[in-house]
């Protein structure tokens, strides 16, 4: 089975411009997440979904992040405009809902290199 | 809220050597406990995991045991190779509602031959 897919693997981009971060969850996987890593804050929550619906975007730095799901196998992480402190590996994640679970399945993330 | 204490590193090992990371949690609840690790270059992925008291999780060779006592998630493998240098992360999710997994901070382990 194919996992978790992220596009692109590496953006650069510079101050201004609008980044758009891709996510296709595994099939049937009713939980989705957005993360943050970066060498000073380390794993950050930004955003998760259940069913397609947003649960909890407390994590969202600000109002240039927003985060969309529109169906059950696509989602997407839009900053604009991007700031250099933007940059950061991305990660996308799914699980399978229900008790006693919380496995998160990864991607290889998305590299953000913001001139 | 729900909180993952995870020793500082890096921790340099030689191969061969005996490995522990520490983890405790608050929870309100009772979680699930959970190690992931993370390889250069890719995502994360899950190592092992223990959903209730006493469980033991293990793969690879690496153990930990869900002490709820104590509340620790300790990470064990009693001879680490040069391929286990990575980032090891513990987690919990909470079971009460909607499935929330929250990270420590992660631990850098170097191995060196």
């Amino acid at each position: 089975d194919a996992g978790v897919i992220q596009s692109p693997r590496h953006e650069v981009t510079e101050m201004g411009q609008e980044v758009t971060l891709r996510c296709k969850p595994i099939s049937g996987h009713d939980y989705l997440f957005w993360y943050r890593q970066t060498m000073m804050r380390g794993l950050e929550l930004l955003i998760y979904f259940n069913n397609n619906v947003p649960i909890d975007d407390s994590g969202m730095p600000e109002d240039r992040f927003s985060a969309k799901m529109p169906n059950a196998s696509f989602s997407t992480l839009k900053i604009q405009p991007s700031e250099p402190r933007d940059s950061a590996v991305y990660f996308c994640a799914s699980s399978r809902g229900g008790q006693g679970n919380g496995e998160l399945f990864f991607g290889e993330g998305s590299r953000l290199t913001v001139l | 809220g729900d909180s993952v204490t995870q020793m500082e590193g890096p921790v340099t090992l030689s191969e061969e050597a005996f490995l522990t990371i520490n983890c405790t949690y608050t929870a309100t609840g009772y979680p699930s406990l959970f190690w992931y690790v993370q390889y250069p270059g890719e995502g994360l992925q899950l190592l092992l995991k223990a959903t209730k008291a006493d469980d033991k999780g293990s793969n690879k060779g690496f153990e930990a045991t869900y002490r709820k006592e104590t509340t620790s998630f300790h990470l064990e493998k009693g001879s680490v190779q040069v391929s286990d240098s990575a980032v090891y992360f513990c987690a919990l999710s909470d079971l009460g509602g909607y499935q929330k997994v929250t990270f420590g901070t992660g631990t850098k382990l170097q191995v060196i031959p």
